[in-house]
């Protein structure tokens, strides 16, 4: 079964842009989580997504945002971009027997 | 509020010796506890988890946690560290049923002398 995968795995911006991050999820797995990875306030939960639909939200700007689609796969999409946006954002999809969450490899986002 | 500590910033040891990582929750009820393994530029993985029952959980690649509720804790223990062991490892948090936003440590560093 294949793992969780993200993409891009790097990715430089600069500030005032947009940027869209993307998550598969292991197979059959319809939750989808985004966690953003910095050293100052270490793993934070940005949102959770199940079956197309928002279900949880962490304590973010709205310029963080998700979506989900029918496969499953999800995307975010950071908006006006700041220096601060650096970070490793990683996803983690569980299945519907909830028992554990499934890190992918992370995308990090650098901000120039 | 609900949060998860990790005291120790940084550790090290130095291979075939002992490990034991602490963790701490601060949760109304008993929440469901974690601990994953970062390697740099890597992912989580999940190397044991409790949710309920046998306070000792057995982990993957040796590791083994025990959970305490008179102390809120959930220390991560090694009995013999080995080089590939140096990582970050992260304890976390879920609510409980029904919930699904881990709550995390921030992390403590494991350094393995050779």
């Amino acid at each position: 079964k294949a793992g969780v995968t993200q993409t891009p795995r790097y990715l430089i911006k600069t500030r005032g842009q947009q940027v869209t991050l993307s998550c598969s999820p292991i197979s059959g797995h319809r939750s989808v989580s985004w966690y953003q990875q910095t050293p100052g306030q270490g793993l934070q939960f940005l949102f959770e997504y199940f079956s197309e639909t928002q279900r949880n939200k962490g304590n973010f700007p709205g310029r963080f945002s998700g979506r989900q689609f029918s496969n499953s796969r999800s995307e975010m999409n950071v908006s006006t971009l700041e220096l601060g946006d650096s970070a490793l954002y990683l996803c983690a999809t569980r299945g519907d027997s909830y028992n554990e969450q499934f890190f992918g490899p992370g995308t990090r986002l650098t901000v120039l | 509020a609900q949060s998860v500590t990790q005291p120790d910033i940084h550790i090290t040891v130095s291979e075939g010796a002992s490990l034991e990582l602490r963790c701490n929750y601060s949760y109304g009820a008993t929440p469901y506890l974690f601990w994953y393994v970062q390697s740099p530029g890597q992912g989580l993985q999940l190397l044991l988890k409790y949710f309920s029952g046998d306070t000792l959980v057995q982990g993957i690649k040796g590791f083994e946690a025990e959970f305490k509720r008179s102390q809120s804790s959930f220390n991560l223990r090694k009995p013999s560290v080995h080089w590939s062991d140096a990582a970050e490892y992260f304890c976390a948090a879920v609510s409980g049923a029904g919930s699904y936003q881990l709550t995390f440590g921030k992390g403590t560093k494991l350094s393995v002398i050779p």
